[in-house]
């Protein structure tokens, strides 16, 4: 695809429930950003990865959080036993350089998954 | 604590005047500025960004002013139109910093309405 996709675009869970993310990013790009946003603020920085490698996860709010990008292009960002803190919009980037390179290229941001948690 | 902060939640202006969006920052390892343009039901969409050795970056419509003395960047839009009508996300990367991974810290967003 032309861009970064996302899905669901809209997530309702219980909670309680697990619920997983998807994030396809422009094919190429290296690096992977996982953004939240939660209503009326800007995104906050969940995890990062260079292909595979999961090489920061600073940002995840707790170990009910997990993200995977097993071959270094598709990415899941799971959230077990969800809470309703947990209600944001999810967003997915990609840029194509890597941490070698410039940092400075482009984040081209996917739709997000707005999830609520009931 | 709020690294990058837009204190002005919202700014309407008339169609064809100029529009101003400020942005402050407390981190003094921020040496690259970027704005980002949202719509509603989509992601951010990059606008124009600002490398710390510069003051000012231009591209077209869209001017990017920074001052870092006093932590403090701005974005001017002229002349403003109706379509630039969305909310504007300030952000900030500390890219020389050997343990950054090119994570982007954002202001909270400024809902820019240009009226017609």
């Amino acid at each position: 695809g032309a861009g970064v996709s996302q899905s669901p675009r809209y997530k309702v869970a219980k909670r309680g429930q697990d619920v997983a993310l998807r994030c396809d990013p422009i094919s190429g790009h290296v690096s992977l950003f996982w953004y939240q946003q939660a209503l009326g603020q800007g995104p906050e920085f969940l995890t990062y990865f260079q292909n595979e490698a999961q090489l920061d996860k600073s940002g995840l709010p707790s170990d009910r959080f997990f993200a995977e990008r097993p071959e270094g292009s598709v990415s899941t960002l799971k959230i077990q036993r969800t809470q309703q803190e947990d209600s944001a919009v999810y967003l997915c980037a990609s840029s194509l350089s890597s941490l070698a390179n410039t940092l400075y290229n482009e984040q081209f941001f996917g739709p997000g998954t707005r999830l609520t948690v009931l | 604590d709020q690294q990058v902060k837009q204190n002005s939640p919202s700014l309407s202006v008339q169609e064809g005047r100029i529009s101003i969006l400020n942005c402050d920052y407390t981190n003094s390892m921020f040496d690259y500025f970027l704005w980002y343009k949202k719509y509603p039901a989509e992601g951010p969409t990059f606008l124009i960004s600002i490398s710390s050795i510069k003051d000012k970056n231009e591209d077209g419509r869209f001017t990017v002013f920074l001052n870092k003395s006093a932590k403090h960047l701005s974005l001017h839009i002229v002349p403003s139109q109706p379509g630039d009508s969305a909310v504007y996300f300030c952000a900030a990367s500390a890219g020389q910093s050997s343990s950054n991974t090119g994570k982007l810290i954002f202001g909270q967003g400024t809902t820019l309405q240009v009226k017609p």
